[in-house]
């Protein structure tokens, strides 16, 4: 059963500051993975969604990563602003279609 | 202006009534799923669709029904016997089952 972590589960920064946030997942047999942004109680808006065949994706001050052999990705933001402040999540979605979600990252940007 | 809509934003229900929530989207996508979450979690499945008049269980279907009758409709009916209903409820969309998911604006169930 895939299993899918992210750390830390919340994370306090200055702005300005570029950040990394973790997610890892145990089965490898993975066929995307995707990044997604929550603000307080709101649904969740998609930020990236990378193929089980590519590395990396790109949008703006985002980049998020995937190392299936490992079992990692990372979301990379730069140059952090206090409207980045929401709850993280990454879901990893198997050849069956279905995602498994992590619990996400709570992330604050101090003025 | 496309997108997903549930309705209602907030609902109460009593102990021992059913009740339904609404999932319409105007993407034209095949595949619609329905989530729960729980304060500090992640998402949960509950039933998914890939097209219309099909749908399978997710991780946690006990205590909920669904149908798609249409492929712009996927109401969630959470039944008496869903134990611990109080929870906010995603539902999403996706063109097909291996692309990119879009969510609604979620409906909060609150039993009283």
């Amino acid at each position: 059963k895939q299993e899918v972590t992210q750390i830390p589960a919340a994370l306090s920064v200055p702005e300005g500051e570029n950040l990394v946030l973790n997610c890892s997942f145990t089965d490898s047999a993975i066929y995307n993975l995707q990044w997604f942004r929550q603000d307080p109680g709101k649904g969740l808006t998609s930020l990236l969604l990378i193929q089980s065949s590519q590395r990396e994706q790109t949008s703006g001050r985002l980049n998020a990563s995937l190392d299936k052999s490992s079992g990692r990705s990372t979301l990379y933001i730069a140059a952090s602003q206090p409207g980045d402040s929401a709850t993280y999540l990454c879901a990893v979605a198997t050849n069956a279609g279905k995602s498994t979600f992590g619990d996400g990252t709570t992330l604050t940007v101090k003025p | 202006d496309g997108g997903i809509t549930q309705s209602p934003k907030y609902l109460f229900r009593k102990e021992g009534q059913n009740v339904t929530l609404s999932c319409e989207q105007n993407l034209n996508h095949d595949a619609m799923y329905w989530y729960r979450q729980d304060p500090g979690q992640g998402l949960r499945l509950i039933y998914y669709s890939q097209i219309v008049n099909d749908f399978q269980k997710g991780d946690i279907a006990e205590g909920y029904s669904v149908s798609r009758e249409k492929k712009e409709s996927f109401p969630l009916t959470v039944t008496s016997a869903q134990k611990n209903p109080t929870a906010f409820y995603l539902c999403a969309s996706s063109v097909h089952r291996y692309t990119e998911a879009f969510f609604g604006q979620g409906t909060r169930l609150t039993v009283v």
